[in-house]
């Protein structure tokens, strides 16, 4: 059974900082792997879509990396601001099965200080 | 649409009403997904819908949710005699399907649902 597990659960930074979230899955049969972030009492923003064969993906202040084999992704945010505080979950894509559909972590909450 | 709609944004019903939930997917995407999130835990699956094909419904929680989506199109997510802890956020997603190159989800803004 795939599971995915985010590290740290908590996170708070000044403003400016480089900062590192983790993700973690056990099965490394994915298509997929999908960063979002959440603002509270809203829905989930897509930030970045790494496919199986990509080693990492970039989208302004963010890079996404993915190594399969070792069931590992991270989220490298730079420059830090305080409009970057919110949850960020990663989710796989499992292969195989009739629904593909997206597995959840439980979410790293960001907290950026100005 | 340019993206995932859902209404309503907020409902607040009684114990024991029933309450349906909409979702208008992204034109074109034959992937719909319906999710739920309690407060303060991350996300259930509930049910998925892949064009005509028979939906998978084992995320559904109890015989009391049900959902329909004809075609491609809009979708609802019908909760009967509403419980307490049936209080959440109910999000869609919908998304293209192909072989190949695979795709992203794109989620709706979700609608919080209140059981008073």
């Amino acid at each position: 059974k795939q599971e995915v597990t985010q590290i740290p659960a908590a996170l708070s930074v000044p403003e400016g900082e480089n900062l590192v979230l983790n993700c973690s899955f056990t099965d490394s049969a994915i298509y997929n792997l999908q960063w979002f972030r959440q603002d509270p009492g809203k829905g989930l923003t897509s930030l970045l879509l790494i496919q199986s064969s990509q080693r990492e993906q970039t989208s302004g202040r963010l890079n996404a990396s993915l190594d399969k084999s070792s069931g590992r992704s991270t989220l490298y945010i730079a420059a830090s601001q305080p409009g970057d505080s919110a949850t960020y979950l990663c989710a796989v894509r499992p292969e195989g099965g009739a629904t593909n559909k997206l597995i959840f972590g439980t979410g790293t909450l960001l907290a950026v200080q100005p | 649409g340019a993206g995932v709609s859902q209404s309503p944004s907020n409902k607040v019903t009684e114990k024991g009403k029933d309450v349906e939930l909409r979702c208008d997917p992204i034109s074109g995407h034959t992937a719909l997904y319906w999710y739920r999130q309690r407060l303060g835990q991350g996300l259930e699956f509930l049910i998925y819908f892949q064009g005509n094909s028979a939906p998978d419904k084992s995320g559904l929680p109890s015989d009391r949710f049900s959902a329909e989506r004809t075609g491609e199109s809009v979708s609802t997510l019908t909760i009967q005699r509403t419980q307490q802890e049936d209080s959440a956020v109910y999000l869609c997603a919908s998304s293209l399907v192909g072989t190949g190159y695979t795709y992203g989800y794109t989620f709706g803004s979700g609608t919080r649902l209140t059981v008073v």
